[in-house]
């Protein structure tokens, strides 16, 4: 089974531009999830897609926005990027459902590397 | 709201040594999930072992095993015999069962030294 795959790996831009970043879960989860990682703050749960809705927020501005599509891919947009915002993105699959803590476990992408100059 | 804490941002071990890594939560929640994740220098994140809160006792994975005090809202990881590809940071992470919100330590940082 293919593993979660984030599109584009590295990424550059300047203050004040947006940028779009894609995640593909493992096929047949339909839970995505976005967290931004910088150092000394660990992970920082951005928000989570459950079959094309929003299931939860994180605290981020809102700058920063998601979707899913039907078929569980996910886009992540942080429009007028702040020096702030360098970090790696992170997503994460999972089943989305309750049925016990197998189900909770979360499949990471490698991520993408935004410099923000 | 829940809070998960690693007090411990670097660590390091001998290679065949035994290390213990903490984490202590926060949560006024009876029933939830805590896991431990891995993710090596440049690698993808990975899960190294998970509890159910409702599970008395402690989960283990080969090597890795945990010392789940639900009282003291404590739940620490231990790697036995520690191998140099051990050498990653180590992310304890906390989940309120029934939503998808997870909230992730800061991290440890840990060395295995040859």
């Amino acid at each position: 089974k293919a593993g979660v795959t984030q599109t584009p790996r590295y990424l550059i831009k300047t203050r004040g531009q947006q940028v779009t970043l894609s995640c593909s879960p493992i096929s047949g989860h339909r839970s995505v999830s976005w967290y931004q990682q910088t150092p000394g703050q660990g992970l920082q749960f951005l928000f989570e897609y459950f079959s094309e809705t929003q299931r939860n927020k994180g605290n981020f501005p809102g700058r920063f926005s998601g979707r899913q599509f039907s078929n569980s891919r996910s886009e992540m947009n942080v429009s007028t990027l702040e020096l702030g915002d360098s970090a790696l993105y992170l997503c994460a699959s999972s089943s989305g459902t309750s049925g016990g803590a197998v189900s909770y476990e979360q499949y990471f992408g490698p991520g993408t590397r935004l410099t923000v100059t | 709201a829940q809070t998960v804490t690693q007090s411990q941002p670097e660590m390091s071990v001998q290679e065949a040594e035994t290390v213990t890594l903490s984490c202590t939560y926060d949560t006024s929640e009876s029933d939830y999930y805590l896991f431990w994740y891995k993710q090596p220098p440049s690698r993808q994140m990975i899960l190294v072992i998970r509890q159910e809160a409702y599970k008395q006792q402690n989960a283990t994975e080969n090597r890795f095993s945990v010392n789940f005090q639900k009282a003291a809202k404590s739940f620490s990881l231990k790697i036995s015999d520690s191998q140099l590809g051990d050498a990653a940071m180590y992310f304890c992470a906390y989940l309120t069962s029934g939503t998808y919100k997870y909230i992730f330590g800061t991290g440890t940082r840990l060395k295995v030294l040859a």
